[in-house]
């Protein structure tokens, strides 16, 4: 099975850039997709096929993807970024997860 | 309004099943590939399983092959996702997802999901 890492916590002060990784083997040869979920909200993407942004998403978000490891860059923080981030990808027809990574801004 | 619906979880003893549903509005139901992921107390995001727009394909997580089916109903436009066996493990908030881009099966995002609901294995 296909396993994605992510760091489980990161924390950032208002108006820092946050850069939360990924990484799987030959990560880059995928698609990945990032979901922010809020405290006892329901998962949001906030971006698809790497690096674009679903209609609605603040420019503040951004992604790559290369190698070995994909990042979600949030630009200027703000406190209401804070909250669990989780990188997504497809094994064959089956969808992987990675653990998650709770963003505090302090 | 575009959504999706989830029904069906409450609190279930050891070994028993029990049938979640998701329906949906806003959006051709039948055109549209569907998951089921779950989240369990304080955990992460766990996939269960996926099915295809037209129901002729699917997929589960290992994890409840065999003991979790996927289905759909197009004429009713209702998704199932039937749990059997039900272990204290199973215990967490099941979602309904709809996939992002119409008539595809894989390598799509997720963009769209419900409520969840709360599913508790306990005797």
């Amino acid at each position: 099975s296909y396993d994605l890492t992510q760091p489980p916590s990161l924390s950032v002060s208002p108006g820092q850039t946050a850069s939360i990784t990924c990484s799987g083997d030959k990560l880059g040869n995928k698609y990945i997709y990032w979901y922010q979920q809020k405290a006892g909200q329901s998962p949001v993407p906030v971006i698809y096929q790497d690096s674009q942004r679903p209609s609605g998403i603040p420019e503040r978000f951004s992604g790559s993807n290369s190698g070995n490891t994909a990042t979600l860059i949030i630009s200027g923080t703000q406190a209401m970024d804070e909250a669990d981030y989780y990188c997504q990808t497809w094994d064959s027809t089956t969808v992987v997860f990675g653990g998650g990574t709770k963003l505090t801004v302090l | 309004q575009v959504q999706v619906v989830e029904s069906g979880g409450g609190v279930v003893q050891p070994g028993r099943s029990l049938r979640l549903s998701c329906t949906v509005s806003g959006f051709t139901f039948s055109s549209y590939s569907l998951h089921w992921v779950r989240q369990a107390p304080g955990k992460g995001l766990e996939w269960m399983a996926v099915i295809s727009y037209d129901g002729t394909n699917n997929d589960h997580a290992g994890s409840v092959k065999g003991r979790f089916t996927i289905s759909r109903d197009n004429s009713k436009k209702i998704l199932y996702l039937q749990m059997n066996s039900l272990r204290p493990e199973d215990t967490a908030v099941y979602y309904c997802v709809r996939v992002g881009i119409q008539n595809t099966y894989g390598f799509n995002w997720l963009d769209l999901w419900g409520q969840g609901t709360l599913v508790t294995v306990s005797a």
